[in-house]
């Protein structure tokens, strides 16, 4: 079946710790998106890659890093200078074409700090 | 620049009640329309969609209808069941591949 997988399901960080979160599509899709939801919020944007080897900050990119190497992979690293990681993470893919690009969207990932 | 406006929750209703929940939209030009729902713990799930003025989506008894002439998306259910107790975002895309969510409407339904 295809889909978007994303791990860990559940992530703790400790203070000054860089973790990397983990999402991988086999629908081919082309662009591949990170979002950050915080509790009774919707989402908000943090990076996002219209094609492998290309990405774009969004509106909170601000602490994150990302990567874009293969076209099934769009790991997102919160590093130590992202004060405040505390959320629930979910990665997207959108369909190739112009007339509808539905997104589709991972589990999530629920990072934790210690 | 482009926004969603969905009505506030928590939405209560008794089970077989009839449901709306109100989305508006500012964009440019001619933009998506989307409705995804979120269960507890998980991802976003489309739940319907459309492309242009007048189109109706519909899944699993939901419908909404693109209204360009009042920039609204609203969903609707004639019958809500305890199952559909869930998140429900508005959204919308209109290009440069971003897309833009509504704050979300939390749907509890009572058997």
């Amino acid at each position: 079946d295809g889909g978007i997988t994303q791990s860990p399901k559940y992530l703790f960080r400790k203070e000054g710790q860089n973790v990397t979160l983990s999402c991988e599509q086999n629908l081919n899709h082309d662009a591949m998106y990170w979002y950050r939801q915080d509790p009774g919020q919707g989402l908000r944007l943090i990076y996002y890659s219209q094609i492998v080897n290309d990405f774009q900050k969004g509106d909170i990119a601000e602490g994150y890093s990302v990567s874009r190497e293969k076209k099934e992979s769009f790991p997102l690293t919160v590093t130590s200078a992202q004060k405040n990681p505390t959320a629930f993470y979910l990665c997207a893919s959108s369909i190739p074409g112009r007339a509808l690009r539905t997104q589709y969207f991972g589990p999530g990932t629920r990072l934790l700090v210690l | 620049g482009n926004s969603v406006t969905q009505m506030e929750g928590p939405v209560t209703l008794s089970e077989e009640a009839f449901l709306t929940i109100n989305c508006t939209y500012t964009a440019t030009g001619y933009p998506s329309l989307f409705w995804y729902v979120q269960y507890p713990g998980e991802g976003l799930q489309l739940l319907l969609k459309a492309t242009k003025a007048d189109d109706k989506g519909s899944n699993k008894g939901f419908e909404a209808t693109y209204r360009k002439e009042t920039t609204s998306f609203h969903l609707e259910k004639g019958s809500v069941q305890v199952s559909d107790s869930a998140v429900y975002f508005c959204a919308l895309y209109s290009g440069t591949y971003k897309y833009i969510f509504g704050t979300g409407t939390r749907l509890k339904v009572l058997a």
